[in-house]
């Protein structure tokens, strides 16, 4: 079945600066691959998602790309600011799973000092 | 979009007892999905809930420990049985309007069994 990795774990960065998390993912037939937000006690929400079918996707501060030959994609934060501070999840669907089955990364936390 | 409630918020259980978590979505959905997301961790898929056929459960989880309920199509109960101190953790109910569209995620259970 899927397996997905993400890294890091936890991430400390300046406000204004730029954020980086990437995930790998294993299975080659994985079309479809979210970004959740999870701030504490709260529920994930959705902050941005990628199909197989296009390299990169753009919204406002937050970019996702995908390498489908390497098998990875990752999250760009730019500017960010305190109120990014947030655990995300990377995930990914494979058209491999009978049902509509998303697989987790181990999250990476987000610290964003003013 | 979708409007989930999802009940209780959080309880505190005697270990050897019960708990059944409601699910109720503002509108039909096909595909309903219960997670496990243990204190500091990722989400974990317990089993994708059918309507009008037996839970599909992931690898480690039984149905005597988690059964489901799907009685139509806007909601669904998962039972924690015979609850032990590992039970304790946060259960979150998902749904999905079609293949690879955006999961929306109940506010989640925070469950703690002593």
């Amino acid at each position: 079945g899927e397996n997905v990795e993400q890294h890091p774990s936890t991430l400390s960065v300046q406000e204004g600066d730029s954020a980086v998390i990437k995930c790998t993912y294993s299975d080659s037939a994985s079309n479809y691959f979210p970004w959740y937000k999870q701030e504490l006690g709260k529920r994930p929400q959705l902050i941005i998602d990628i199909r197989s079918n296009v390299g990169e996707k753009k919204d406002q501060r937050i970019a996702v790309t995908l390498n489908k030959t390497a098998k990875h994609f990752s999250l760009h934060i730019t500017e960010t600011q305190p109120e990014d501070s947030a655990v995300y999840f990377c995930a990914a669907r494979s058209l491999n799973t009978g049902f509509q089955k998303l697989v987790f990364g181990t999250g990476t936390r987000l610290l964003v000092s003013p | 979009s979708a409007v989930i409630s999802q009940k209780p918020s959080r309880d505190i259980c005697q270990r050897g007892t019960s708990l059944t978590i409601q699910c109720q979505v503002d509108s039909q959905v096909t595909m309903m999905f219960w997670y496990r997301q243990q204190p500091g961790q990722s989400l974990t898929l317990i089993a994708t809930a059918n309507q009008g056929s037996e839970a599909t459960y992931e690898s480690g989880f039984v149905i005597d420990k988690f059964p489901i309920s799907r009685p139509n199509l806007t909601f669904s109960t998962l039972t924690v049985s015979n609850m032990s101190p590992e039970d304790s953790s946060i259960y979150l109910c998902s749904v999905e309007r079609g293949m690879n569209t955006e999961a929306f995620f109940g506010q989640g259970t925070r469950l703690t069994v002593v």
